[in-house]
């Protein structure tokens, strides 16, 4: 399987715990996103990198959350603190130079409890 | 603040039927507009409409934009159950994406 993979499938944590999330992108895409999808909301743009860069991070992206790419490869969402507001599905893309036509992975939900 | 707002916010149709999603905006400067599915998990792109005017097609589905008036439509003819999916419409502009709640299709036997 080629396209892009997410890790883990599902994760349930305790309020005040940290989680950390794992996007491998298509190898041969260059730009790397993270969305954040609720119920009932399309997907939220959080944050995206160009290789190892991270160019742009939505005000979404609070203190608590950082996101690294450290090789241009695979890249690393933290949520430290978490909150039960942070309860959501964590989607990952990546994509050639152009942002459109974006292939997404099949995201990680999760819940704060 | 910028909006993209789609109608209906669902819709249940039957096998063959046509349908039209709608997908109107108030932004100010954009470079393209896109049509996402969503099925279960994750959205797959249909179309990226940058021009006015003109309709992309792509088998049973076609999009076009109209700039002037600020909207765009989606349409799925014949439609089948394998259309039953989420789908938004994605304002674009130097990556910063403009999401649309979406329209929930589902398409019954």
């Amino acid at each position: 399987d080629t396209g892009v993979s997410q890790d883990p499938r599902h994760k349930i944590t305790k309020r005040g715990q940290n989680v950390t999330f794992r996007c491998d992108p298509i190898s041969e895409h260059n730009r790397l996103y993270w969305y954040r999808q609720t119920l009932g909301q399309g997907p939220e743009f959080l944050t995206y990198f160009q290789n190892e860069a991270q160019l742009e991070k939505s005000r979404l992206l609070s203190d608590r959350f950082s996101a690294e790419r450290p090789k241009g490869s695979f890249s690393t969402l933290e949520i430290q603190r978490t909150e039960q507001g942070d309860s959501a599905m964590y989607l990952c893309a990546s994509s050639l130079e152009e942002v459109y036509e974006q292939y997404f992975g099949p995201g990680t939900r999760l819940t704060v409890t | 603040e910028d909006k993209v707002v789609q109608s209906p916010l669902s819709l249940v149709v039957h096998e063959g039927d046509t349908v039209t999603l709608n997908c109107s905006y108030e932004v100010t400067n954009f470079r393209s507009l896109l049509w996402y599915k969503q099925e279960k998990k994750a959205p797959t792109f249909l179309f990226m409409l940058t021009s006015s005017g003109i309709e992309k097609k792509s088998g049973r589905l076609s999009s076009i934009l109209d700039k002037k008036e600020l909207f765009s439509i989606l349409n799925i003819t014949a439609t089948q159950t394998g259309d039953s999916a989420v789908y938004l419409c994605v304002l674009y502009n130097n990556n910063d994406m403009r999401f649309g709640a979406g329209t929930r299709l589902t398409v019954k036997p």
